[in-house]
């Protein structure tokens, strides 16, 4: 069945530091691609997506490209600041399917 | 455009005693989702909604959760008896489609302690 697997965390970083967040995934169709970002003691928000091979989803100066060839979408930011620090979530959506499929998300800390 | 509310944010219970969760959709989403989380971990989908019909709920455990979505806009989910295991968080989410390009957006969340 599908699949999204993450880096795992916690991921430090200081300041500043280039992010990188690794997800890639396995699925049987054309999936859209998700990054959802949660913050201490809140919901889920979605961050960006992708839905088709090649785009490139982008918000907050985060950025990812649905990557069919290799099955990545992985998250890139070039600056992070200390309010990045939360957990990051991968996601796939099968085109035929509503069903959300999870990665373990990926802790990232931020420090001063 | 207000986001998916959900009442209350947290709650805690002794175990065996019933206990209820609300959810508003943002206007015009037909469907919606109640998933469980727990801690450290990514959403479980409990069941989804298509306006007032359950189209799945294969993962509801159905001897002690029940759910409804009267009039296919507010839902409520609902645990009797709660055991200590269903300590979470409960998430509600809406969507305007059910196809699989289509965003879900998230409420913040009802914080479940079962003591």
């Amino acid at each position: 069945g599908d699949s999204v697997t993450q880096m795992e965390g916690p991921v430090t970083l200081s300041e500043e530091a280039f992010l990188t967040i690794n997800c890639t995934y396995t699925a049987t169709g054309y999936p859209s691609l998700f990054w959802y970002v949660q913050y201490p003691g809140e919901g889920l928000q979605l961050l960006l997506k992708a839905t088709k091979a090649d785009d490139k989803g982008s918000n907050k100066g985060f950025e990812a490209t649905y990557r069919k060839e290799t099955t990545s979408f992985h998250l890139e930011k070039g600056s992070v600041q200390v309010s990045d620090s939360a957990v990051y979530f991968c996601a796939l959506s099968e085109s035929s399917n509503y069903q959300l499929i999870w990665g373990a998300g990926t802790k990232l800390i931020i420090k001063p | 455009e207000a986001g998916v509310v959900q009442s209350p944010r947290y709650k805690i219970i002794e175990k065996k005693q019933p206990v209820a969760f609300w959810c508003n959709p943002i206007s015009g989403h037909n469907t919606l989702y109640w998933y469980l989380q727990n801690l450290g971990q990514g959403p479980e989908l409990l069941i989804r909604y298509e306006n007032e019909e359950a189209v799945d709920d294969s993962q509801l455990p159905k001897d002690r959760f029940s759910a409804e979505r009267l009039k296919g806009v507010d839902s409520t989910l609902k645990i009797q008896p709660a055991e200590l295991g269903d300590s979470a968080v409960y998430l509600c989410a809406s969507s305007r489609t059910s196809g699989g390009w289509d965003t879900q957006y998230f409420g913040p969340g009802t914080r479940l302690t079962v003591l």
